[in-house]
């Protein structure tokens, strides 16, 4: 069946990158998306990759799609206090046409002053 | 009102209670979805809506019983609900279903249940 996974936690300092790593199962997702959601919110999303690109940027933000080992990962320059977050990999694998996603457990992405 | 809300935000209930969590979105959308997110467990879909018609239904236990009025209101009807059953209940929708149309979600209700 489908599975995403991540690690649980990562913890920077400001100012550095991060880098936050999600593997998936499916071959067949066509769309993989990066999702942040703080404290008491629901889920915003990020950014999100075509499964037919390799990378994609967008300002702080870098995805890097490796479709071959179903690595996904997403890079965030210049990390800052208010990035702290819990981060979620998703994937609509097989089900392109349903809106159903399939959620990692979500990384917990801690900034330190 | 913008974006996606959700009532109410926090629920206290007991297992013989019967309660309804309520999701409005001011976006014009035409699909909405039902997720569960517990502790340490990545996020389950729950139901589908496109235009009011339910499309998909996670197997999820018939004590949740989801309604779409119309396409700017979905509700989440409980019963008989377990301890197990504690998390945070989130709302989304998009415009379409289709892959690459963004999920606007929710700020949650979290359900304790006792």
């Amino acid at each position: 069946g489908e599975d995403v996974e991540q690690s649980l936690f990562l913890s920077v300092r400001e100012g550095d990158s991060s880098v936050i790593n999600c593997t998936y199962t499916d071959s067949s997702s066509t769309y993989l998306y990066w999702y942040k959601q703080e404290p008491g919110a629901g889920l915003q999303l990020l950014t999100y990759i075509f499964s037919n690109m390799d990378m994609k940027q967008d300002q702080r933000l870098t995805v890097l799609l490796n479709k071959k080992d179903k690595h996904l990962s997403l890079r965030i320059a210049d990390t800052q206090t208010g990035d702290s977050a819990i981060y979620f990999c998703a994937e609509n694998g097989a089900f392109s046409n349903t809106g159903k996603l399939i959620f990692g457990q979500g990384t917990t992405l801690q900034v330190k002053p | 009102e913008t974006g996606v809300t959700q009532t109410p935000r926090h629920l206290v209930m007991g297992m013989t209670n019967k309660k309804s969590l309520k999701c409005e979105q001011h976006l014009g959308h035409n699909a909405m979805y039902w997720y569960k997110q517990s502790a340490k467990k990545p996020l389950e879909l729950m139901f589908v809506y496109n235009f009011k018609e339910q499309t998909e239904n996670n197997s999820v236990p018939s004590r949740f019983s989801p309604e779409c009025p119309n396409s700017s209101h979905l509700f989440l009807h409980l019963h008989t609900l377990q301890p197990e059953d504690s998390a945070l209940y989130l709302c989304a929708s998009s415009q379409d279903r289709t892959g690459g149309d963004e999920q606007f979600f929710g700020p949650g209700t979290r359900l304790t249940v006792l």
